[in-house]
């Protein structure tokens, strides 16, 4: 069974304080891990996808990395805006093409 | 206009009535997904659907059903509500292909009292 722990739970940061959320998986192949931004009342919002261990992608203040059995969401110098929850899913080989969520990582950046 | 819309946005419903949450999208996309969303769970998949005749259960179907009624319309029903299904009920959309992103509508805040 495919499994995806995020943590921590929550993060609490002052602005410019930079951090890293992490997303471990477990799953018999990896076609593809996904993470998504969420606010609060609306749906994820798409931001990257990782395909295989080593590679990563940045956008404004965030960077995701992937390795073979986690990835990071690094945040650099983040700002109020930043503000959300953090969601992490994988999409396994042979998975009937689905994606596992994990419980994602609620972000408070303070001012 | 939103690419993905949850209608309604919230709603409130007595237990043991019968509900019915609607989906529709702009995208094109022939999948289509429910999931519902529990503080401290994440997102857990009820149903999903590839096209018009093709409909599957999820990790958590008891309790819920499907209909695909167009390409863009997709509507989760509760025949018999009960209070442990009050949480936020998600549709979303993929295209087509091996790692698409997922585009999510708005969500639907259901409590069954």
């Amino acid at each position: 069974e495919d499994q995806v722990t995020q943590s921590p739970e929550a993060l609490r940061l002052q602005e410019g304080e930079s951090s890293s959320l992490n997303c471990s998986y477990t799953v018999s192949g990896l076609r593809g891990l996904f993470w998504y931004r969420q606010d609060p009342g609306k749906g994820p919002e798409f931001l990257f996808t990782l395909y295989s261990a080593g590679e990563e992608k940045e956008k404004e203040r965030l960077k995701a990395t992937l390795t073979k059995k986690e990835s990071f969401l690094h945040i650099t110098a983040p700002k109020p805006e930043d503000s959300a929850t953090y969601l992490c899913a994988v999409q396994a080989t042979g998975s009937a093409r689905q994606l596992t969520f994990g419980s994602g990582t609620q972000l408070t950046v303070l001012p | 206009d939103a690419d993905v819309t949850q209608t309604p946005r919230n709603r409130i419903t007595k237990t043991g009535k019968r509900i019915m949450l609607e989906c529709s999208q702009t995208k094109g996309h022939d999948r289509m997904y429910w999931y519902r969303q529990d503080p401290g769970l994440g997102l857990r998949l009820i149903y999903y659907s590839f096209d018009v005749k093709d409909i599957n259960k999820g990790e958590i179907s008891d309790g819920y059903s499907v209909s695909r009624q167009a390409q863009a319309k997709f509507s989760l029903s509760l025949e018999s509500a009960i209070p442990n299904q009050t949480a936020l009920y998600f549709c979303a959309t993929r295209e087509t292909g091996a790692n698409t992103e997922a585009f999510f509508g708005q969500g639907t805040r259901l409590t069954v009292v």
